[in-house]
């Protein structure tokens, strides 16, 4: 069973265009909720993450809305720059352990 | 200061052969994660070290896997009997106390094919 379901697999946007990746999750134990980028060839990269306490989390162009009661929480990038094209994952967490959503591809046209 | 390092960065093997991966976590973290990652997937964990106490390796596909990590440091994963389904990128992740409040450091990871 999918412990976390993300939304879509691959995106397309125009520069200065926002992109918008969204996350559903069924455990409602998890408390913590953090968002990679992947760049090809490299490890992912923790971008932002917020916990369950808040429904929003903005730094810089990147900014996470959560909604506890739906079990959903995106990921919105402001201004999108062909430097964004990246795959991105959103993970949820309970006792240290690690659920991550299946990615999305993200193609910034310039 | 260096970042998770992990050897080899690519490992070609024949099915049935033993394999070990290499992780070299950043100095002065106690986690340390493994994780697979599958052409078009996301991650999967795999098994979660955090100190001294006893691993977490409830994400272990098979008694095929098993890890260990020397003096709180290097951590090895051992596929023995790699199978074609073995075939994915390992990475390694880690961070200086709990991932869940410290940030957590990936690898580049192995890309490991089994032919």
């Amino acid at each position: 069973q999918q412990q976390v379901k993300q939304s879509p697999q691959s995106l397309i946007v125009q520069k200065g265009g926002i992109s918008i990746i969204n996350c559903a999750y069924e455990n409602t134990a998890f408390d913590y909720f953090p968002w990679y980028q992947q760049f090809p060839g490299k490890g992912p990269a923790l971008l932002i993450a917020i916990r369950p306490d808040v429904s929003e989390k903005k730094e810089g162009r990147f900014t996470i809305s959560f909604n506890k009661s739906a079990k959903q929480f995106s990921l919105h990038i402001m201004d999108s720059q062909p430097g964004d094209s990246a795959t991105y994952f959103c993970a949820a967490s309970n006792f240290n352990k690690f659920y991550f959503g299946s990615g999305t591809k993200l193609n910034v046209k310039p | 200061g260096a970042g998770v390092s992990q050897s080899p960065s690519n490992k070609v093997t024949e099915k049935g052969k033993d394999v070990e991966l290499r992780c070299d976590p950043i100095s002065g973290h106690t986690a340390l994660y493994w994780y697979r990652q599958s052409l078009g997937q996301g991650l999967e964990f795999l098994i979660y070290f955090q100190g001294n106490s006893a691993p977490d390796k409830s994400g272990l596909p098979s008694d095929r896997f098993s890890a260990e990590r020397t003096g709180g440091s290097v951590s090895t994963l051992t596929i023995q009997r790699t199978q074609q389904e073995d075939s994915a990128v390992y990475l390694c992740a880690s961070s200086l106390g709990s991932p869940s409040r410290d940030t957590q450091y990936f690898g580049p990871g192995t890309r490991l094919t089994v032919l």
